[in-house]
Parts: C-alpha cells; sequence; structure tokens
C-alpha cells in the first residue's frame, strides 16, 4: 500500500533512555505533522514540516523533543532522556500541501508508535 | 488557541439505527475548518467528513452528515443506518484558515459502540 507507515509500532524503553521514532510519509506529500495521543485523549500537535523545513515546532512539550525531516520525505521523532509521561502512541500524517494549500487538505495518518517508558 | 470539546466520551446505537455525535468549539476566528476523523482501534485515522466555515451547506458523505450551526460553534455528525464497522473512537477536529497554524486541533473523542 501506499499509506503513511511508522516504526516501530510498538517501543519500550527505560527512563533516561533515547528513542527514535521514523515516518514514512506518503510518496510526495509536502506537509508532514506528529502529534501525541496520551491514553483516553485525542492527538495533540507537537510539530510540522513543509518539505525539509520545520515551519512549527510550537507543540514540542520539552527541549528533549527533537524532530527532523532532511529530505523531505522521511521523518525522524527523537526523544531524548525519556520520561514516564512521555509514555504515549505518537502519530504521524502526511498531506499533499504545504501552507497556502487548500485547507481542507486531508491529513493521512500513520498507524502510530505506542512508547511505554518504564 | 481554539478549543474543541466532545461531550459524549461514550455512545450506543443498534445496527441500523441512526445515532449523533456531539462537537462544539472555541474559536474567535470566522475562516476554519472542521473534520470529523473515525480512529478503530487499529488506530490507524481516518477522515469521516470536512466541512469549511464559509459554506452553509451542511457536508454529507454517503450515511454520514453533519449539522453545522456556525453562530453556535456546533458541529455534530450523524450516522445513519449503523453498522458493526462504524464501532470507533470518533474525533472532531478544528483547524484554522490562517497559515500559521496549520495543525488539527482535536476533542478528547467519543466512543461509539455498535449493537447487533
Amino acid at each position: 500500500g501506499a499509506g503513511v507507515s511508522q516504526s516501530p509500532r510498538y517501543k519500550v524503553a527505560k527512563r533516561g533512555q533515547d528513542v527514535a521514532l521514523r515516518c514514512d510519509p506518503i510518496s510526495g506529500h509536502v506537509s508532514l505533522f506528529w502529534y501525541q495521543q496520551a491514553l483516553g485523549q485525542g492527538p495533540e500537535f507537537l510539530t510540522y514540516f513543509q518539505n525539509e523545513a520545520q515551519l512549527d515546532k510550537s507543540g514540542l512539550p520539552s527541549d528533549r523533543f527533537f524532530a527532523e525531516r532532511p529530505e523531505g520525505s522521511v521523518s525522524t521523532l527523537k526523544i531524548q532522556r525519556t520520561q514516564q509521561e512521555d509514555s504515549a502512541v505518537y502519530l504521524c500524517a502526511s498531506s499533499p500541501t504545504g501552507r497556502g494549500g487548500s485547507g481542507t487538505d486531508t491529513q493521512y495518518f500513520g498507524p502510530g508508535t505506542r512508547l511505554t517508558v518504564l | 488557541a481554539q478549543t474543541v470539546t466532545q461531550s459524549q466520551p461514550e455512545m450506543s446505537v443498534q445496527e441500523a439505527e441512526t445515532v449523533t455525535l456531539s462537537c462544539t468549539y472555541d474559536t474567535s476566528e470566522s475562516d476554519y475548518y472542521l473534520f470529523w476523523y473515525k480512529q478503530p482501534p487499529s488506530r490507524q485515522m481516518i477522515l469521516v467528513i470536512r466541512q469549511e466555515a464559509y459554506k452553509q451547506q451542511n457536508a454529507t458523505e454517503n450515511r454520514f452528515s453533519v449539522n453545522f450551526q456556525k453562530a453556535a460553534k456546533s458541529f455534530s455528525l450523524k450516522i445513519s443506518d449503523s453498522q458493526l464497522g462504524d464501532a470507533a473512537m470518533y474525533f472532531c477536529a478544528y483547524r484554522s484558515a490562517m497559515m500559521s497554524r496549520y495543525a488539527l486541533n482535536f476533542g478528547k473523542g467519543t466512543s461509539l459502540l455498535v449493537t447487533p
């Protein structure tokens, strides 16, 4: 299929470990979003890329969170020195156009990575 | 910041019946977009329906329709002829039309149970 894929699907980390979560968006999609979904909650925005440019990182909860999309396709969300409160599902979404495009652009979501920090 | 409220944590409907999920939002903007997303247990979010705020006509997609009341800031989802496959979490989401605010703001979701 040509959907958004994420890896790993599940990640268990010990507190203090660094983790890296990968997102493969739909080919050719300009926009890429990361969201954090805590248990029983709706997703919350973390950061936004238009091609390789990170245009919005206002949702990143701390400087332990870092995201990149160096070639404008695959993106990695890195969490340093993980804490228990980082336990959540991390969702990636992509959409065809960037800012200035249609506001009704569908965001296509991946299956998410469930991170558990012990 | 815009907030989205879904006041029904859980709803239940019998197969073939109709159910309405509620959503209200708070914004000072006049131009924006509203969405309903479905999240089955597999976790992959799927867009159900969307509405542009400047359009007065309510959006419809097959068995799914919305009741958009802009003045009341209400955006409810009606599912007709409910099917077992409709069982999922449903999230209402708001997106600003401002270019600097591109992300979706989600409500906390409503869990829909469909009984045979």
